[in-house]
């Protein structure tokens, strides 16, 4: 079974701040999942990346495969940006997923 | 966005009744998926479908069962519903195997 912890678990931040969200899991992996649920509960993909790194705007996904490990950035935080990251992994079939129980991140003007 | 539509979106039943959550999509995708979203745990899988008739259990499946007689519908059903199964419901679509997951609307599904 692969594990998959996120922190910090809570975050509020300041609009313009620079923010990290922290995944680490416990299996060897094909790629990773970063995922975002809005307030009103609707979940969108936001990246999937099995090396490197990845940027869509001001979010930046990061993965280091021999550490197990995987960092979400935001740059220049705004308002619209509070919401839950959630991290997930393949399972070692592939075609399942293991969600970590997600970041909630708050973002004050 | 993905043509994703879960229906229906809110539902009060009882316990004991009969409760079927339809999943429809219009991108083709081989791939779909039923969680349940509860506070404190991640997305936990239910059931899932690789293709037309084919399906198989997630890590909680006890209590449901699915079904999938065309590629774009799969529903889930709860036999008999219990206040345990007091959730919100996702249903997730994948074009293949290792791919990105999009995700329906939700169900927010009361059972008293």
């Amino acid at each position: 079974k692969n594990e998959v912890e996120q922190s910090p678990q809570n975050l509020t931040a300041q609009e313009g701040e620079f923010i990290t969200i922290n995944c680490s899991y416990s299996v060897g992996i094909s790629a990773l999942h970063w995922l975002q649920q809005h307030p009103g509960g609707g979940i969108v993909s936001l990246f999937m990346l099995s090396s490197g790194k990845k940027k869509h705007g001001r979010l930046i996904a990061t993965i280091n495969i021999q550490e197990k490990h995987s960092s979400l950035h935001i740059t220049a935080s705004h308002p619209r940006d509070s919401a839950v990251y959630i991290c997930a992994v393949p399972k070692s079939s592939g075609d399942k997923l293991t969600f970590g129980t997600g970041t909630r991140l708050a973002v004050r003007p | 966005d993905a043509g994703i539509t879960q229906s229906p979106r809110h539902k009060v039943t009882e316990t004991g009744t009969p409760v079927t959550l339809r999943c429809h999509q219009t991108e083709n995708h081989r791939y779909m998926y039923w969680y349940r979203q509860d506070p404190g745990h991640g997305l936990r899988l239910i059931h899932y479908s690789y293709g037309v008739k084919d399906t198989d259990k997630g890590e909680v499946s006890d209590g449901y069962s699915v079904s999938r007689s065309k590629t774009e519908d799969f529903l889930l059903t709860l036999e008999s519903a219990t206040s345990s199964q007091t959730s919100v419901y996702f249903c997730a679509i994948s074009r293949d195997r290792v791919h990105e997951q999009y995700f329906g609307p939700g169900t927010r599904l009361t059972v008293t």
